[in-house]
């Protein structure tokens, strides 16, 4: 059973633009919500997060939103840049048994075109 | 900067071959991740440790074994490589202290199994 769901495999902005990134989850228990960015051959690198009991992180140019009744969360890039042309994945944790784990999305390719 | 180090880019082992892929981060952290990445997938979580010679299954452990002798160092051990373990393997860390940390991942290791 996937928890986390990234329904859109893939993205196409235009530079300048907006990019809106989903996320939609099924757990509630999940306390603490995080953003990976991931280019070709490199691992995810940490983007921008968003505790449980806020609705709204904003980190420069990336903002998260987060809609806890829907089990929903955003992540907007405005401006986009070509250099943000990635995989972006979303990842919920909870403390389970003392320890937290991560579930992981299955990722959205963004395409920024110049 | 945070460091995580995989020994491998990239592997090439046959079927029925003992598998190690290794991991080494140079922050102090408690807790150590294998995720493997398959496309359509996301990150799946294999293993993980939370101290030395700690360990706990994550999603999918079967066929998997760990080994984390040394707090900076967390071994990944395919017993018996099958064709199915062919993948984009990923080790990640963090500091412990709340499902709000971070993980900070390796450059992967892609492993062909023939």
């Amino acid at each position: 059973d996937q928890q986390v769901k990234q329904n859109s495999p893939s993205l196409s902005v235009q530079e300048g633009r907006i990019s809106i990134l989903n996320c939609d989850y099924t757990n509630s228990m999940f306390d603490y919500f995080l953003w990976y960015k991931k280019y070709p051959a490199e691992g995810p690198t940490f983007l921008i997060s968003i505790s449980s009991i806020k609705d709204k992180n904003e980190d420069g140019r990336f903002t998260v939103f987060l809609n806890k009744s829907a089990k929903h969360l955003s992540l907007h890039i405005v401006p986009s840049q070509p250099g943000d042309s990635a995989v972006y994945f979303c990842a919920a944790s909870r403390v389970t048994s003392g320890t937290y784990k991560y579930i992981f999305g299955t990722g959205t390719r963004l395409k920024v075109l110049a | 900067d945070v460091k995580v180090t995989q020994s491998s880019r990239y592997l090439v082992k046959r079927t029925g071959e003992k598998v190690f892929l290794e991991c080494v981060q140079d922050m102090d952290h408690e807790n150590m991740f294998w995720y493997r990445q398959d496309p359509g997938l996301g990150l799946r979580l294999i293993y993980f440790s939370y101290d030395v010679k700690m360990k706990e299954k994550g999603d999918i452990p079967e066929g998997y074994s760990v080994s984390r002798e040394k707090k900076e160092r967390f071994s990944l051990i395919l017993e018996s490589a099958s064709t199915n373990q062919t993948s984009m393997y990923l080790c990640a860390s963090s500091f412990s202290g709340g499902s709000n940390q971070p993980q900070h991942f390796g450059d992967g290791t892609r492993l062909s199994i023939l």
